[in-house]
């Protein structure tokens, strides 16, 4: 089944404690994204790919890392978390790197950061 | 920059009534528009997208979408609402901004579909 699916589902963490999400997709996508969601605000763009070791930032990249190794696999590092990044956050695929793909959702992971 | 709108954080219709639910957008260049669906506890789905050509476009689940470039607006519709259709709707626009690409995302409408 063609799917992106992200661990863990759900965590919650401490202040500082370095942790890290994973997303893996196996549709062989070229393009991959981090998203987090919050009441009010929608869903914002953290990090993209456009491909292995091509990474760029979105709209909200502060406090955020990722690494692009290989092309299923795109990790949102969070190095030292605070509670401002308590949310929602989401990892989506799109097959090629153009505007008009539309994108494949994961199944979101909830973070609280105490 | 570019940016989407979704005036209405809720619309109510009646199960069988015809619904709307509105989004203008903003961006440089040709509009990449999407539309996507939540429901509760789940991860978005893709429901349809307007890249070119014909400005009504037909997706998922018998919503269409009408794409206006004079008002700069792309409405989803539906012609008769289903109780399942309740979800969180988003629009979304695809862009070039200062040399990368962007997503940028409206607020979401919540739908609720009466009985």
């Amino acid at each position: 089944e063609a799917q992106v699916t992200q661990n863990p589902r759900y965590l919650i963490t401490v202040t500082g404690k370095k942790l890290t999400v994973t997303c893996s997709q196996n549709m062989n996508h070229e393009y991959m994204s981090w998203y987090r969601q919050d009441p009010g605000l929608g869903l914002r763009q953290i990090y993209y790919s456009m491909n292995v070791e091509v990474t760029d930032k979105g709209d909200v990249p502060e406090g955020y890392k990722v690494s692009r190794k290989e092309k299923r696999n795109f990790p949102l590092i969070l190095e030292s978390p605070s509670p401002n990044q308590t949310s929602l956050y989401f990892c989506a695929s799109s097959a090629g790197q153009g505007l008009s793909h539309e994108q494949y959702f994961g199944p979101g992971t909830r973070l609280t950061v105490t | 920059a570019q940016s989407v709108a979704q005036p209405e954080d809720q619309v109510n219709v009646a199960e069988g009534n015809p619904l709307t639910v509105k989004c203008t957008y903003s961006v440089s260049g040709n509009p990449y528009l999407f539309w996507y669906v939540q429901y509760p506890n789940r991860g978005l789905q893709f429901l349809l997208k307007y890249i070119t050509g014909d400005n009504l476009v037909k997706g998922s689940y018998g919503f269409e979408a009408e794409f206006n470039k004079s008002q700069t607006s792309f409405h989803l519709k539906k012609p008769s609402a289903l109780v399942s259709d309740s979800a969180l709707y988003f629009c979304a626009v695809r862009g070039l901004s200062g040399g990368y690409q962007k997503v940028t995302f409206g607020i979401g409408t919540k739908l609720q579909v009466i009985p």
